[in-house]
């Protein structure tokens, strides 16, 4: 697509529910991150996809959060037993891959607000 | 790890120049990058500087220092759609990925 596309851009949840957040990246990119920034924060690494690479799962805060890319496409989000702490906007970004394009910087979705209650 | 430090707020006046500072300490840097982020939206991709030196794009400019673990981001004749917060990114090789942190960004207030 001409953009990178996340769904849904707001979700309220029970506190214990499992989530999934979806992002669908720019066509070509093979790269594929997320992040979350709580409110007034920074961006929080969680998850790196490239290519067919094992991804950096190195900034998940806990064993409740996963996520997949399938295809080397679209990648889902999954956060189980959600807690109020996990609430924050999560933000997918995509690239070309930087070792062949080193200045290209990230296209970012819109986001998924998450508010946990 | 990565370490990174940016001014939390700044004002400025229309029409004049400002200059966002950022440090960094990381190993195995391999690029800095600036994002603007207005309210609410996502941020979006200002500049990259690998080089030693300044790269200029149009009211916005970037310099990097890499033995200093320094940048800045210079924006002129200020707009009152600058106003937005404006993020340091620093990439670096850690555990065989190349991970990008951010800084958690500089308020930026244009005023009249």
């Amino acid at each position: 697509g001409a953009g990178v596309s996340q769904s849904p851009s707001n979700k309220v949840t029970e506190k214990g529910k499992d989530v999934e957040l979806r992002c669908d990246p720019i066509s070509g990119h093979t790269a594929l991150y997320w992040y979350r920034q709580s409110l007034g924060q920074g961006l929080e690494f969680l998850i790196y996809f490239q290519g067919n690479s094992a991804p950096d799962k190195s900034g998940l805060p806990s064993d409740r959060f996963s996520a997949e890319r399938t295809g080397g496409s679209v990648s889902t989000l999954t956060i189980q037993r959600t807690q109020q702490e996990d609430s924050a906007v999560y933000l997918c970004a995509s690239s070309a891959s930087p070792q062949k394009y080193p200045n290209y910087g990230y296209t970012f979705g819109s986001g998924t607000r998450l508010t946990v209650v | 790890g990565q370490n990174i430090d940016q001014p939390t707020e700044m004002t400025a006046t229309e029409g004049a120049i400002v200059q966002i500072n950022c440090t960094y300490q990381t190993s195995g840097f391999n690029g800095l990058f600036w994002y603007q982020q207005h309210a609410g939206e996502a941020p979006t991709f200002l500049s990259y500087n690998v080089l030693d030196g300044l790269e200029e794009k149009g009211r916005f400019s970037s310099f990097l220092s890499r033995s200093k673990g320094y940048s800045y981001l210079l924006l002129k004749e200020l707009q009152m759609k600058d106003s937005a917060s404006y993020l340091c990114a620093v990439r670096a090789f850690s555990g065989g990925y190349q991970k990008v942190t951010f800084g958690t960004g500089t308020k930026l207030q244009v005023i009249p």
